[in-house]
């Protein structure tokens, strides 16, 4: 099935860094979302976005929604120990329409 | 507020047999969606049920059979079971046919041998 090309595809970065993930796609989505698993868990809503062009923070997380509408990225700043995990970029096409994942970047912090 | 939540959370079964998964979306909620999650890989959707009908189905073949029950719960079907099969079964609901955000379960872990 279709996935979105997500990258990187790990990082290993030090507590207190900023991080920094993209998604991108061939079809356009109108709806951008942004989720983090945890081993043995589901994935779990970070940001959503409606609109191209839209800039979204949920506290240290900042997400935008590409003007083209094929592409998003994620921004963690100040990394803490908590932040490690599996981040998801989703996109949806109709209103309807079930979500497009991409493959994960799996975040690793050193402290 | 209850989330989503799913059943069994574990399950072995051997090839050419058949599940059944379930899954009670978060309370408020009318829609479920079945998503397939292959080991590094993320979730692919299998299909929507809403109004108790199937909605949208994703690019996966007719082994893969729902069902959802006036209550909103929903039961996702797996027949003649293959290896390729094994993976961790997610159930996502939401509200009004899925036009809203969609929050996900802890999933099912489904191993084939």
């Amino acid at each position: 099935g279709q996935q979105l090309n997500q990258s990187p595809q790990s990082m290993f970065i030090q507590e207190g860094e900023d991080v920094s993930m993209n998604c991108t796609s061939s079809s356009i989505f109108n709806t951008w979302l942004w989720y983090k698993q945890d081993p043995g868990e589901g994935p779990v809503l970070l940001i959503a976005l409606y609109k191209a062009g839209e800039l979204t923070s949920n506290g240290r997380l900042t997400a935008q929604f590409g003007i083209t509408r094929k592409d998003s990225f994620l921004n963690i700043s100040a990394s803490i120990p908590s932040d490690v995990g599996i981040y998801f970029c989703a996109g949806q096409g109709g209103g309807a329409d079930g979500l497009t994942f991409g493959k994960g970047t799996h975040l690793i912090i050193q402290p | 507020d209850a989330g989503v939540t799913q059943s069994p959370t574990h399950l072995i079964k051997t090839r050419g047999q058949q599940v059944t998964l379930r899954c009670s979306p978060k309370s408020g909620h009318d829609t479920v969606s079945w998503y397939q999650q292959a080991l590094g890989q993320g979730p692919q959707f299998i299909f929507q049920y809403y109004e108790e009908e199937e909605r949208q189905r994703g690019n996966f073949p007719d082994r893969f059979s729902g069902h959802q029950f006036p209550n909103y719960s929903s039961e996702l079907n797996v027949n003649a079971l293959l290896l390729g099969d094994s993976a961790l079964y997610l159930c996502a609901s939401s509200l009004r046919g899925g036009r809203e955000t969609q929050y996900f379960g802890p999933g099912t872990r489904l191993l084939v041998l």
